[in-house]
């Protein structure tokens, strides 16, 4: 079981937005703004698209875009593309003696 | 280009060990703590072990604790995890991952992973 909780499917169709949730406690995402999220296409490597809740790397579409409420941090996906269908990882620093967190990951499907 | 390039992975038996290796190219290697991360079938992402820029200090999960270690040599841009003992739920694909902040072990994110390598652990 993840310690960081994520829906296990979201889709949607090409142009719209889908929003993946992220949900921790106090110790992780509540306590720090260093949520990052990462895009993985099985086969391929995992790639950063967002660090510090909502910071995009040098390169990444800004069709992504992440935000942070109390516990739960989110990721948004707006103008879907075919390109985008992949799995999404979300991870926290943690105050807990676990020394870092991800969640399940979430299965994007583009309709 | 960064490249995280992972080797070392197949098939053994329970009881058994591997060594993995993850060399890097296109970016100061010293500069980066270096963790190794592996998905199991079906499941999502966990980190294993952790290694500081200088080798000073090493984390790991404690399902690995006095089974697995991690090493770098920093002349060659390398990282790697000697897996010894290892069990079937050890089976998963393994990933190296270069992080540049990161505090008593605690890594604010992940920049650069490699694409992985398959540990399966079966009679």
């Amino acid at each position: 079981q993840s310690a960081l909780t994520q829906p296990a499917s979201v889709s949607g169709s090409p142009g719209q937005s889908i929003t993946i949730s992220c949900a921790g406690t106090s110790s992780d995402i509540g306590g720090y703004n260093f949520v990052s999220w990462y895009q993985h296409h099985p086969g391929k490597a995992p790639k950063l698209i967002i660090y510090d809740v909502s910071t995009r790397p040098s390169g990444v579409s800004n069709r992504f875009s992440g935000s942070k409420s109390g516990n739960t941090a989110s990721l948004t996906i707006s103008g879907l593309l075919a390109e985008d269908e992949a799995d999404y990882y979300c991870s926290s620093y943690t105050n807990s003696n676990t020394r870092g967190v991800f969640g399940g990951g979430t299965k994007v499907t583009v309709l | 280009e960064v490249q995280l390039v992972e080797s070392g992975g197949g098939l053994v038996q329970p009881g058994g060990s591997l060594r993995l290796s993850c060399a890097a190219s296109g970016l100061t290697f010293s500069d980066y703590w270096m963790t190794w991360v592996r998905q199991a079938p079906g499941t999502g992402l966990e980190w294993v072990a952790k290694i500081k820029q200088d080798g000073a200090e090493k984390y790991y999960v404690d399902s690995v604790k006095g089974r697995f270690t991690i090493s770098r040599d920093n002349a060659k841009n390398s990282v790697y995890l000697q897996m010894n003992s290892l069990r079937a739920e050890d089976t998963a694909v393994y990933y190296c991952a270069s992080s540049r902040y990161c505090t008593d072990g605690v890594c604010s994110r992940f920049d650069y992973w490699g694409q992985g390598t398959l540990v399966t652990v079966s009679s």
